[in-house]
């Protein structure tokens, strides 16, 4: 089983359309959570960090369910702008701490 | 603000050869990675260094070197490339000393090994 695992899609959704996209992870140990948003051909861009209690930005709002172990982000009122890879990242906990990325889940928002 | 600069953009190797990706940051952060990416794999860390002075292996260190040349400076070596390594490398920092509370990305190497 992958450390992280999201659905790669495609999600192919309307302009205006809400939209959300789950990731399962493996380690309980886990305590930072993260989704980045990745232009085709760019870097990685953190989009928001994931709270324990859930937070939003804007049109976009993250959830953490630590007993079954995904986060999930919500997108409102999608613009085209908003065509991109969206990747879940978890931290690994434990000593090295180190990040894990999924492989992350394409949205392309249709006029 | 330049923020984490990576160079070549581009590469084209022949099975065997070596090359040195170089990266810079200039937000004075104490932590450097780097990953590479691959279709349906995700980003994966190479090398990483916590702080100047100090390098640490990631998930798939072999058939690459690195070296923390100062706060500023993470450059990645391949010292006999192979086409297993084509992929997309990028170089980050992240702002905390071990932490990983906001990576900042460089533009990303598409390397190439023939």
């Amino acid at each position: 089983r992958k450390e992280v695992e999201q659905d790669p899609g495609p999600f192919n959704v309307p302009e205006g359309a809400t939209v959300a996209f789950n990731c399962t992870y493996s380690n309980s140990a886990s305590q930072s959570f993260f989704w980045y948003r990745q232009d085709c051909r760019k870097e990685p861009k953190l989009l928001m960090s994931v709270y324990s209690s859930g937070n939003e930005d804007g049109r976009f709002t993250a959830q953490l369910n630590r007993a079954s172990q995904y986060i999930s982000l919500l997108i409102r009122d999608s613009k085209l702008s908003d065509s991109a890879t969206y990747l879940c990242v978890v931290n690994s906990g434990g000593a090295t701490n180190k990040l894990i990325f999924g492989t992350g889940t394409l949205l392309a928002v249709q006029p | 603000n330049a923020g984490v600069t990576q160079t070549p953009k581009f590469q084209v190797l022949k099975t065997g050869q070596s090359m040195t990706l170089q990266c810079a940051q200039d937000m004075n952060h104490n932590s450097m990675y780097w990953y590479r990416q691959d279709p349906g794999m995700g980003l994966r860390l190479i090398y990483y260094s916590a702080s100047e002075g100090t390098t640490d292996k990631g998930e798939v260190p072999n058939g690459y070197n690195v070296s923390r040349l100062n706060k500023r400076e993470f450059s990645l070596r391949l010292e006999s490339a192979a086409p297993s390594q084509t992929s997309v490398y990028f170089c980050a920092s992240s702002e905390t000393r071990g932490g990983y509370e906001k990576l900042f990305f460089g533009s990303g190497t598409q390397l190439s090994v023939l």
